[in-house]
């Protein structure tokens, strides 16, 4: 059965630095979405994609947060310069349509901001 | 704006005893309705979806849900768990229309004693 797959799967950082999130979603899906989850909390949306352009994003995705779609496979997300408060569980998630649509997540990566 | 609230937050059953999770969900419009299902170390994984049509709907491993719509309600039910069981379910909704982006409870977590 096809997954979504996540790169890596974990992740140390030093506060300030960039950090790039792999994602391959489900190969005939057609709208990509990342989530986060921060020890504890509960998980919340981030931003969707479709045909290479953002299409929501919520009030946590701010200007630090970036994501990219650079060849066929890949969906990134980035963020610029980590804060502490950015260390959390990131799920990566794809549908194949929108309407009746369910999203299949991957594994996560989990990031540990120092 | 969509809320998904799980009142439980943690629960403690014997094996064989019966499961209820309560969801309740804030939203003026047509929703889909989802329970995942996160294993110790392991990813989310759908359990069950609600659509349209039979507000019954029956996921993996012996667990249904029931849409109340004049309750906002879409509980999850199993007749008797088993120690497998043990994870954090998570009930999600999101619009029908529009934004794609999953709502989600903050979880409950289920401890099945064998």
């Amino acid at each position: 059965e096809p997954e979504v797959t996540q790169t890596p799967s974990h992740q140390v950082t030093q506060m300030g630095q960039e950090v790039i999130l792999r994602c391959v979603p489900i190969s005939n899906h057609l709208y990509f979405y990342w989530y986060r989850q921060i020890l504890g909390q509960k998980v919340e949306f981030l931003v969707s994609f479709y045909n290479n352009e953002i299409s929501e994003k919520s009030e946590i995705f701010d200007d630090q947060f970036s994501v990219e779609r650079p060849d066929g496979s890949n969906f990134t997300l980035k963020i610029r310069s980590t804060k502490l408060e950015d260390s959390a569980m990131y799920f990566c998630a794809s549908s194949e349509a929108t309407g009746y649509k369910t999203q299949y997540f991957g594994p996560g990566t989990r990031l540990l901001v120092l | 704006a969509q809320s998904v609230s799980q009142h439980n937050h943690h629960v403690i059953l014997s094996e064989a005893a019966s499961l209820e999770l309560g969801c309740n969900y804030s939203y003026g419009g047509t929703v889909n309705l989802f329970w995942y299902v996160q294993y110790p170390g392991q990813h989310l994984q759908l359990l069950l979806k609600y659509f349209s049509g039979d507000p019954l709907v029956k996921g993996i491993k012996g667990f249904e849900a029931e849409f109340i719509k004049s309750k906002f309600s879409f509980n999850l039910r199993k007749p008797s768990v088993q120690w497998s069981d043990t994870a954090e379910y998570f009930c999600a909704v999101n619009a029908r229309t529009g934004a794609n982006n999953l709502f989600f409870g903050t979880g409950t977590r289920l401890t099945v004693i064998p």
